[in-house]
């Protein structure tokens, strides 16, 4: 058990452009989650998959927002056109059965 | 939809001593609250959680209590160390329901030599 993978670290772009980040969950979790976190606030929930269904979306999740999780393992968050408020550090979690959810150490993207 | 309140945003303490925070929660659907405890840069680590069919629960030095009446749930530390130093997040979900959490905005704890 390596825990949950988040790639890149940091991510830094200009507006208008598009980035995508990568999630790696513990092996065999079922749910995973996709949370931003804003500098002093805590994570808000975005999405969520159980297996590669996505079964639930957060307001937050403009129409610029796109994830996937086609096999049921790993994930990807998408960013289309992207503004200065998509500044943000973006967090995976996963999660199976009545075990908790463990976070990645998230990708942190910023915009100029 | 559910709403998480934490008090207070910073708490400094000396060493040795207690600290306590504490959440209010408005859905009385919610049945699970985790405590999460972040350090500057990394991820947020689970540090204690408790289900809404116990008051109370205790693992070292850290415990945390429940009042589903009042909906709201209190993260004790005792015995404070200068490694308890970091950001506390206290959530809220309904179990079953997919899990999702609604995290508070966060208690800075310092504890000071």
């Amino acid at each position: 058990d390596t825990g949950v993978s988040q790639d890149p670290r940091h991510k830094i772009t200009k507006r208008g452009q598009n980035v995508t980040f990568r999630c790696d969950p513990i092996s065999e979790h079922n749910r995973l989650y996709w949370y931003r976190q804003t500098l002093g606030q805590g994570p808000e929930f975005l999405t969520y998959f159980q297996n590669e269904a996505q079964l639930e979306k957060s307001r937050l999740l403009s129409d610029r927002f796109s994830a996937e999780r086609p096999k049921g393992s790993f994930s990807t968050l998408e960013i289309q056109r992207t503004e200065q408020g998509d500044s943000a550090m973006y967090l995976c979690a996963s999660q199976t059965g009545n075990q908790p959810q463990h976070f990645g150490d998230g990708t942190r993207l910023s915009i100029l | 939809g559910e709403n998480v309140e934490q008090h207070p945003s910073t708490l400094s303490v000396q060493e040795g001593d207690s600290a306590v925070i504490k959440c209010t929660y408005s859905d009385s659907a919610s049945n699970y609250f985790p405590w999460y405890k972040q350090e500057l840069g990394k991820r947020p680590q689970l540090i204690i959680d408790i289900r809404s069919n116990v008051g109370e629960k205790k693992d070292q030095r850290i415990a945390v209590t429940l009042n589903k009446t009042a909906k709201h749930f209190s993260l004790h530390i005792t015995e404070t160390q200068p490694e308890d130093s970091a950001v506390y997040f206290c959530a809220a979900s309904i179990w079953g329901g997919g899990n999702k959490l609604t995290f508070g905005t966060g208690t800075q704890l310092k504890v000071e030599l």
